[in-house]
């Protein structure tokens, strides 16, 4: 079954302990990006990536760190957590032949104190 | 900026009535269109997309979405809505030449009985 996978599903964390959500997906897809997803906002783009080792910078970069070192995995990196970082992350993948349309995760609900 | 605009925070329709959850967008070039629904504790779903050709898109469960080329703007419809559409829907645009979706900050849907 195609599927983007994420863990773990929820996370309580403190402030500042380093945590790592991972994020793997079965279709063979160029393109991973991580978002996350606050009342009234939408669903925000943290990085990207356009292939292994090729990574960008979304529209709320700061905080977070990726890696894209496998086609398949892309994990999302908090060195410092804040409380301000609680919210829902949803990863997702794609490609071209896909016309563009994301695949997405069941989503990580982080709750930082 | 680029931006999607979603004007309704929450869609209220008596199930078996037509419904419309409203999208404009304001991007560059010719863009690609989306819509995703979310049920509660789940990941988003693919429900239809808008590249070119007929202004009329059906997509999945029955829903459908105009695309409206001079107004910027891709609606969602249902022509019978049920209880069971009940959902966060999202409207979302990939620029043209861009490598990201865009998205609005969603539409409760609530139908009832």
């Amino acid at each position: 079954e195609a599927q983007v996978t994420q863990n773990p599903r929820y996370l309580i964390t403190v402030t500042g302990k380093k945590l790592t959500v991972t994020c793997s997906q079965n279709m063979n897809h160029e393109y991973m990006s991580w978002y996350r997803q606050d009342p009234g906002l939408g669903l925000r783009q943290i990085y990207y990536s356009m292939n292994v080792e090729v990574t960008d910078k979304g529209d709320v970069p700061e905080g977070y760190k990726v890696s894209r070192k496998e086609k398949r995995n892309f994990p999302l990196i908090l060195e410092s957590p804040s409380p301000n970082q609680t919210s829902l992350y949803f990863c997702a993948s794609w490609d071209r032949r896909s016309s563009y349309e994301q695949y997405f995760g069941p989503g990580t609900r982080l709750t930082v104190t | 900026a680029q931006s999607v605009a979603q004007p309704e925070d929450q869609v209220n329709v008596a199930e078996g009535n037509p419904l419309t959850v409203k999208c404009t967008y304001s991007v560059s070039g010719n863009p690609y269109l989306f819509w995703y629904v979310q049920y509660p504790n789940r990941g988003l779903q693919f429900l239809l997309k808008y590249i070119t050709g007929d202004n009329l898109v059906k997509g999945s469960y029955g829903f459908e979405a105009e695309f409206n080329k001079s107004q910027t703007s891709f609606h969602l419809k249902k022509p019978s809505a049920l209880v069971s559409d009940s959902a966060l829907y999202f409207c979302a645009v990939r620029p043209g030449g861009y490598n990201k979706l865009i998205f609005g900050a969603g539409t409760r849907l609530a139908v009832h009985p």
